[in-house]
């Protein structure tokens, strides 16, 4: 079974403060994945990895950074927090061979006050 | 431009009817399409797939038809149950291996007992 752990299922902190989110993999897989979703916004994707120190932007990369320094594990970076990044942040794995099937981490519901 | 839609954000069925969440695509190049089921406070789980060669794809109570002609796929749960409600996203894969899949906004649906 894969599986996908997110450090914090709750996140509070203040506008300003420098944010981590962190996801660990445990299947060997190639890609790495960071969404937020919001209501009625569905799932957009901030920033992927398919190799380790790799990264490529997604849709809506701007307010965020990452970091792949080992292979299963993919940090989300929050440089200055502010208010509209207040939302429910979801890792996601999938393997080289069967690439568009992700595995999801539980979330990490951040607010930021 | 949203590329994948899920036109009715919320569904309401009874327990042992079917439920039927639709799914409209406007990319003709998308040759894999995925389901993935989320409960709240919980990452989504992939449910069912199928690839554009096909037209159904049957998993138990869940089946997928594919319309190509159409660009519309549906997902059929049969019977539903209480265990059901969840938000239900649709999501397409680019032919050519990309393993950026996209995703639809989401349909949450309600089986009432």
């Amino acid at each position: 079974d894969v599986k996908v752990t997110q450090s914090s299922r709750y996140l509070v902190k203040r506008t300003g403060e420098k944010v981590f989110l962190e996801c660990v993999q445990d299947m060997d897989h190639e890609n790495m994945f960071w969404y937020r979703q919001d209501p009625g916004l569905g799932l957009r994707l901030i920033y992927f990895s398919y190799d380790v120190k790799m990264k490529e932007k997604g849709d809506i990369p701007e307010g965020y950074s990452v970091s792949r320094e080992k292979k299963e594990r993919f940090s989300l970076i929050l440089e200055s927090a502010s208010t509209n990044q207040t939302s429910m942040y979801l890792c996601a794995s999938s393997s080289g061979t069967v690439p568009h099937e992700q595995y999801f981490g539980p979330g990490t519901r951040l607010t930021v006050t | 431009d949203q590329q994948v839609k899920q036109n009715s954000p919320s569904l309401s069925v009874q327990e042992g009817r079917i439920s039927i969440l639709n799914c409209d695509y406007t990319n003709s190049m998308f040759d894999y399409f995925l389901w993935y089921k989320k409960y709240p406070a919980e990452g989504p789980t992939f449910l069912i797939s199928i690839s554009s060669i096909k037209d159904k794809n049957e998993d138990g109570r869940f089946t997928v038809f594919l319309n190509k002609s159409a660009k519309h796929l549906s997902l059929h749960i049969v019977p539903s149950q209480p265990g059901d409600s969840a938000v239900y996203f649709c999501a397409a894969r680019l032919s050519g291996g990309s393993y950026i899949p996209t995703f639809g906004r989401g349909t949450s649906l309600i089986v009432h007992p």
